[in-house]
């Protein structure tokens, strides 16, 4: 299995920081690396793909960037709405793997 | 606009199994597979599998044993069946579809069913 790990697990922001969520693979994957944005009892968003690539409709305060094993998502100034969890996730193989996580909370 | 809707059963007891379907409306059923995500309370996610309208099969090794899920082209519906659940199987269980381009991720999911095994 190819193991994604996320860092930090938590960041208490506030509105208007520009965040940075690192995600590291335990093997290269190239630029198979998509994002997603999980509010509570929601089910999760698709933000970027292919690493750097934005989703339709998802706000261009969001960038993504990397490949190879490490890779960032960018929130350039964050809005309210933003608070969440965010979650990496590789396709590189067909054994889909996520990151544990990263927690957005007010401060 | 892509949308899907699930339901099945929310609460199990241990040794019974799991089953789940997922309908796809107003959109195209081939060209796609269509996995299943789960994710335990406070946790992360996890695959469970996925299908394509054939029939074609991938199912993550930690719990092929256990899995198996199935399509109806018919009704644009798919289903996932899990035998002999325990508590670790408690989760969120989301359907997805799973857009297969040059670069495959989860574009479009379904609202979710908390599925709870408990004596």
């Amino acid at each position: 299995d190819i193991q994604m790990t996320q860092s930090p697990s938590s960041l208490s922001t506030s509105v208007g920081d520009r965040v940075t969520i690192t995600c590291r693979a335990s093997q290269s994957i190239s630029n198979y690396l998509n994002w997603y944005q999980q509010k509570p009892e929601k089910a999760p968003k698709l933000l970027i793909y292919a690493a750097s690539n934005l989703q339709s409709g998802v706000p261009s305060r969001f960038s993504g960037s990397g490949s190879g094993t490490d890779f960032t998502l960018t929130i350039s100034s964050l809005q309210p709405e933003d608070f969440a969890t965010y979650y990496c996730q590789q396709s590189y193989s067909t054994l889909y793997t996520f990151g544990q996580g990263t927690k957005l909370e007010i401060k | 606009q892509v949308h899907l809707q699930q339901w099945g059963a929310g609460l199990l007891k241990p040794s019974e199994t799991l089953s789940l379907t997922c309908a796809l409306y107003d959109g195209s059923f081939s060209g796609y597979y269509w996995s299943w995500i789960r994710q335990p309370p406070g946790k992360g996610l996890e695959w469970i599998g996925e299908i394509n309208h054939s029939g074609r099969t991938n199912y993550n090794p930690s719990l092929k044993s256990r899995v198996t899920i199935s399509v109806d082209t018919s009704k644009s519906q798919f289903s996932l069946k899990l035998t002999s659940v325990t508590a670790a199987d408690t989760a969120a269980y989301y359907c997805a579809r799973k857009y297969s381009g040059s670069y495959s991720n989860f574009d479009y999911w379904g609202q979710g069913i908390l599925v709870t095994v408990s004596s």
